[in-house]
């Protein structure tokens, strides 16, 4: 019973490298989500995807790309890590809408 | 411009009372409303959720109440566990152009239990 799972769980990373996240999902959902944390701010939308082969911007897409190549999986690029993406990202997914989420545990990414 | 908002950072509560969180929003075009709970080192998990049609939806321990005329939404659990010490966030949607629907989340509360 897999449901929603992110590789890495912890990243260090030198600003200017960069490095994919990646999010894979076992229940046939449509929507898939990448989200931020941090102290103070909330959940806030990077991107998102309502199907395979779809992607849209959410609230902060800069400094992010992502692609939908297969239905269950949902990858997060960082082309050039800045000190401003330390963050701890979740990968959400659910079968339509935002009616209800299911989360990733999270990858705590650090960029020094 | 924090359209939902959640205005305790924290509360505490004895082991056995009620515990009530809440949440304002300022749209009114916000349709639906989820709770979600969040362990440390986990992702939110979905708790419970209320249409705008409903004034109040309940799931065992856990009840929300929605006021639209006040745009408040309160999450009230009785009785408090200590396992339910985590932070609860409130979130609202709402249907985005293109029919996609778009979801704004509270800052979240840090509820602890006391045993």
């Amino acid at each position: 019973n897999a449901g929603v799972t992110q590789t890495p769980k912890f990243r260090v990373l030198k600003t200017g490298q960069s490095m994919t996240l990646l999010c894979a999902q076992d229940m046939n959902h449509e929507y898939m989500y990448w989200y931020r944390q941090d102290p103070g701010m909330g959940l806030r939308l990077i991107h998102y995807s309502v199907g395979e082969g779809t992607t849209a911007k959410g609230e902060v897409p800069d400094g992010y790309n992502v692609s939908r190549l297969k239905k269950q999986n949902f990858l997060l690029g960082l082309e050039s890590a800045a000190p401003s993406q330390t963050s701890v990202y979740f990968c959400a997914s659910s079968y339509g809408g935002y009616t209800e989420a299911f989360f990733g545990q999270g990858t705590r990414l650090t960029v020094v | 411009d924090q359209q939902v908002k959640q205005n305790s950072p924290s509360l505490s509560v004895q082991e056995g009372r009620i515990s009530i969180l809440n949440c304002d929003y300022t749209n009114s075009m916000f349709d639906y409303f989820l709770w979600y709970k969040k362990y440390p080192a986990e992702g939110p998990t979905f708790l419970i959720s209320i249409s705008s049609i409903k004034d109040k939806n309940e799931d065992g321990r856990f009840t929300v109440f929605l006021n639209k005329s006040a745009k408040h939404l309160s999450l009230h659990i009785v009785p408090s566990q200590p396992g339910d010490s985590a932070v609860y966030f409130c979130a609202a949607s709402l249907d985005n152009a293109g029919n996609n629907r778009k979801l704004i989340w509270g800052l979240g509360t840090s509820l602890g239990v006391n045993p």
